[in-house]
């Protein structure tokens, strides 16, 4: 597509639900980043897949978060057992192989998660 | 752990007005980035430094990289509502798999 696409856009979510959220990156974009960024604050890493295997996934923040990526497509991000901790706006981004190293990344729009 | 600070973390002035927002580390990059970041989207990509002392321009934005490559600043001349934004700055390792680390970010406000 002509952009990263996330989805849903907007969750509300009971605290103990589970929830999945959806990234389609760009075609041809090998790398792909999730992040999460809580209210008017930077964004904190949380797992890095270069094509369909997770080099770097040290930054997801408990046993509850796991993802998966389907060759150099579609990435599903899941919380189990949600908290209300876990409410905030979680990024998609991916770059191509040389992006990554100075052309930068592009992002989604986020799933706005809320945990009532 | 790579950390990247910004200052200030917010920032209101008048339209007309300059400013400078400032990104510190005590670790090298390879590179850093500045994104902006409007409510409901994801970061946008502005620029990308990657010498030492590197100095680029766009428009009336103008990015500094320092020469150490442990800093950056992004200065706004004549600044306008449209420049309001969350601003981060993030930083490239080239030895990292995640490759970019990112500040905490400057809301800036820009009054008519």
């Amino acid at each position: 597509g002509a952009g990263v696409s996330q989805s849903p856009s907007n969750k509300v979510t009971e605290k103990g639900k589970d929830v999945e959220l959806r990234c389609d990156p760009i075609s041809g974009h090998t790398a792909l980043y999730w992040y999460r960024q809580r209210l008017g604050q930077g964004l904190e890493f949380l797992i890095y897949f270069q094509g369909n295997s997770a080099p770097d996934k040290s930054g997801l923040p408990s046993d509850r978060f796991s993802a998966e990526r389907t060759g150099e497509s579609v990435s599903t991000l899941t919380i189990q057992r949600t908290q209300q901790e876990d409410s905030a706006v979680y990024l998609c981004a991916s770059s191509s192989p040389t992006g990554r190293r100075g052309g930068g990344y592009t992002f989604g729009s986020g799933t706005r998660l809320t945990v009532v | 752990t790579q950390l990247l600070e910004q200052s200030p973390q917010f920032l209101s002035i008048q339209e007309g007005e300059n400013l400078t927002v400032y990104c510190n580390s005590s670790s090298v990059f390879s590179s850093l980035q500045w994104y902006r970041q409007e409510p409901g989207e994801g970061p946008v990509l502005l620029v990308t430094v990657v010498t030492g002392g590197e100095v680029k321009k766009l428009k009336r934005l103008t990015f500094q990289f320092g020469d150490a490559r442990k800093d950056s600043s992004l200065h706004i001349t004549a600044a306008q509502p449209g420049d309001t934004g969350l601003y981060l700055c993030a930083g490239v390792s080239s030895g990292s798999a995640r490759q970019l680390t990112f500040g905490s970010g400057t809301q800036l406000t820009v009054l008519p």
